[in-house]
């Protein structure tokens, strides 16, 4: 099966930088995503990784070490509206994703 | 469509009472997801359609969970004698490839099932 872990809570302030951590446990990998979801709304999509390395997406980028079941999300340059749940969700065989619980971020002025 | 349309929003149930949510997805979108978000919780997996055969429903949690696309493009997810531990936001997705090619899934606004 699939085991997701990122923290719960973070809390970071305008303009600063913030990193989020996934770890995973799998018995299968095809792919890390992250996605963003603010109160009452749809999961977006933010970021891919299945290669090794930093995919960078203007303010956001995402690191992939698959040797070390590990993922960071990284927000640059934190504006109020970046306030939301991230959700690292991996993929298994057969495309199918499991998410963590996600962690929420404050961004305080 | 714009984009993944589920309806109702909302949706309160008496429980016992059977309960039919639908998802409209991206026109021409093979993949269809539905998952199930409890409060405070990241979405976990129910089942999986691609175009109209459902290739993974391991992740219903009872038999009284049923989920269909007949035409390969709406789907409706169904519960049956609705328990209060059913209360969460019902979440669909939909990706223009097969869930093997790992294309980004857009989600719907979910429809949150309230039982009573």
């Amino acid at each position: 099966g699939q085991n997701i872990d990122q923290p719960t809570e973070m809390t970071a302030t305008e303009g600063a930088i913030v990193q989020i951590n996934c770890t995973y446990q799998t018995s299968g990998f095809n792919g890390l995503f992250w996605y963003q979801q603010h109160a009452g709304e749809a999961p977006t999509f933010l970021s891919y990784n299945v290669l090794d390395g930093l995919e960078e997406k203007g303010r956001f980028s995402s690191f992939l070490s698959r040797s070390k079941g590990y993922s960071y999300l990284l927000l640059k340059e934190l504006q109020m509206k970046d306030s939301a749940s991230y959700l690292c969700a991996v993929n298994g065989n057969a495309g199918k994703s499991t998410f963590g619980d996600g962690t929420t971020l404050t961004v305080k002025p | 469509g714009a984009g993944v349309s589920q309806s109702p929003r909302y949706k309160v149930a008496k429980r016992g009472q059977d309960v039919a949510l639908r998802c409209d997805p991206i026109s021409g979108h093979v993949s269809l997801f539905w998952y199930q978000q409890a409060l405070g919780q990241g979405p976990e997996f129910l089942t999986y359609f691609q175009n109209e055969a459902q290739l993974d429903k391991s992740g219903l949690p009872s038999d009284r969970f049923f989920a269909e696309r007949p035409e390969g493009s709406v789907s409706t997810l169904k519960i049956q004698r609705t328990q209060q531990e059913d209360s969460a936001v019902y979440l669909c997705a939909s990706s223009l490839g097969a869930a093997s090619k790992n294309t980004e899934a857009f989600f719907g606004q979910g429809t949150r099932l309230t039982v009573v």
